[in-house]
């Protein structure tokens, strides 16, 4: 059974800072990787996604780096401003099953003004 | 637009009390599921619905159940609710392979004294 284990749990960042969450995977039989964004006493939303045929995505102030050797991405969030502050969950497709996901644990981000 | 509607948001049940948390979306989607949110361990998956006619178990399905009603609508059902079921439920909903992108609902707050 696929796990994705995300760290850190929880991240503080200053208005401007880069905020880094980072993910890791055990198998997948399909390459794509997203990241949802919840914001409280809402449901995740996709925020960003990324097919490894690239080792890197960038939309806005947003980026995915994945490494595949390593079983590992992680989100980037350059000049993080307190509109950010939300729970970031990063996501594997579950293995041999291609149409569920499997979760990170999650990622409370607070960006302080 | 409407997307996927969760009813009720919040419900306080007693052990042993049952209920069904309703599920509709009118995206016209072929996939359903139902996760549970617990802080530090991410989403779940508590069952799901590849099309309409089919269920099956996800990750933690034990003290529930699921019908697949018709295309539009995935109900979850506590039969014996229990305190370990305290949780935040969220359905989402996939047109076809659904590591592209759930939508999810806003979520059912659920407690169990």
């Amino acid at each position: 059974q696929q796990q994705v284990k995300q760290s850190p749990q929880s991240l503080i960042v200053q208005k401007g800072g880069i905020s880094i969450i980072n993910c890791a995977y055990e198998n997948t039989a399909f390459d794509y990787f997203p990241w949802y964004q919840q914001f409280p006493g809402k449901g995740p939303a996709l925020l960003i996604a990324i097919r490894p045929d690239v080792s890197e995505k960038k939309e806005g102030r947003f980026t995915i780096s994945f490494n595949k050797s390593a079983k590992q991405f992680s989100l980037h969030i350059m000049d993080s401003q307190p509109g950010d502050s939300a729970t970031y969950f990063c996501a594997a497709p579950t293995y041999n099953a291609g149409n569920m996901l499997t979760f990170g644990g999650g990622t409370r981000l607070m960006v302080k003004p | 637009n409407a997307g996927v509607t969760q009813t009720p948001k919040f419900q306080v049940l007693k052990t042993g009390q049952s209920m069904t948390l309703q599920c509709a979306q009118d995206m016209n989607h072929n996939s359903m599921y139902w996760y549970r949110q617990d802080p530090g361990m991410g989403l779940r998956l508590i069952y799901y619905s590849a099309s309409e006619g089919t269920t099956d178990k996800g990750e933690v399905p034990n003290g529930y159940n699921v019908s697949r009603l018709n295309k539009r609508e995935f109900s979850l059902r506590l039969e014996s609710a229990a305190p370990s079921q305290t949780s935040v439920y969220f359905c989402a909903s996939s047109e076809g392979w659904g590591i592209y992108g759930y939508t999810f609902g806003s979520g059912t707050r659920l407690t169990v004294v």
